[in-house]
């Protein structure tokens, strides 16, 4: 079975750019989360969506940060303007639903030079 | 006070032996506790989920939960150099559906 699908893997580009990461979660799997990972933070829980609808985004660090689940296959998240401190590893889990063990995607390595 | 604590390592351990990873929590009704193991540049990976008080056994992984104390534990029995990874404790406090990670423990096992 295929696992959370995240594109692209790597991401440089310059600050003030838009960057739109992208995650495909498990099929069947109702809730989908987007996490960032740095040296200093750890694993930070950005948003959560569940049947698609945004629950909780009180992670989300600033206005610049904003995510999107159209349907129950997809889900992006967006930077606008990217900054040289957002740059980290961001990854999507998803789970069956809430309470249940998420499982993560590959990961996006983001790089704002 | 930190919601999950670990302690960072690195955990040396020979190989063979046991490795014994803890983890405490703050919140005293946390209801849902996972491990997940995180190899150097991949994605976390969940190797164990515990819920309720005692012992969960599956091959040689352990994780033990006492919520009276609250913290959790993963034992890895006979490790070997390829359970070397960063551990993270991740618990799930009653009345929410959010995560909450620990930084992790990096455990090395030597030949």
């Amino acid at each position: 079975d295929a696992g959370v699908i995240q594109s692209p893997r790597h991401e440089v580009t310059e600050m003030g750019q838009e960057v739109t990461l992208r995650c495909k979660p498990i099929s069947g799997h109702n809730s989908l989360f987007w996490y960032r990972q740095t040296m200093m933070r750890g694993l930070e829980l950005l948003i959560y969506f569940n049947n698609n609808v945004p629950i909780d985004d009180s992670g989300m660090p600033e206005d610049r940060f904003s995510a999107k689940m159209p349907n129950a296959s997809f889900s992006t998240l967006k930077i606008q303007p990217s900054e040289p401190r957002d740059s980290a590893v961001y990854f999507c889990a998803s789970s069956l639903s809430l309470n249940q063990p998420q499982h993560f995607g590959d990961g996006t390595r983001l790089s704002i030079l | 006070q930190k919601e999950v604590e670990q302690n960072s390592g690195p955990l040396s351990v020979p190989e063979g032996a046991i490795a014994s990873l803890n983890c405490t929590y703050s919140d005293r009704v946390s209801q849902s506790f996972f491990w997940y193991r995180q190899y150097s540049g991949k994605s976390p990976e969940l190797i164990m989920s515990i819920y309720s008080n005692g012992d969960k056994e599956d091959g040689r992984f352990t994780a033990q939960l006492n919520k009276a104390s609250q913290y959790v534990s993963l034992l890895i029995r006979d490790s070997q150099p390829s359970d070397s990874a960063t551990y993270l404790c991740a618990v799930m406090p009653r009345n929410t559906d959010k995560l909450i990670f620990g930084t992790g423990t990096r455990l090395q096992v030597f030949p």
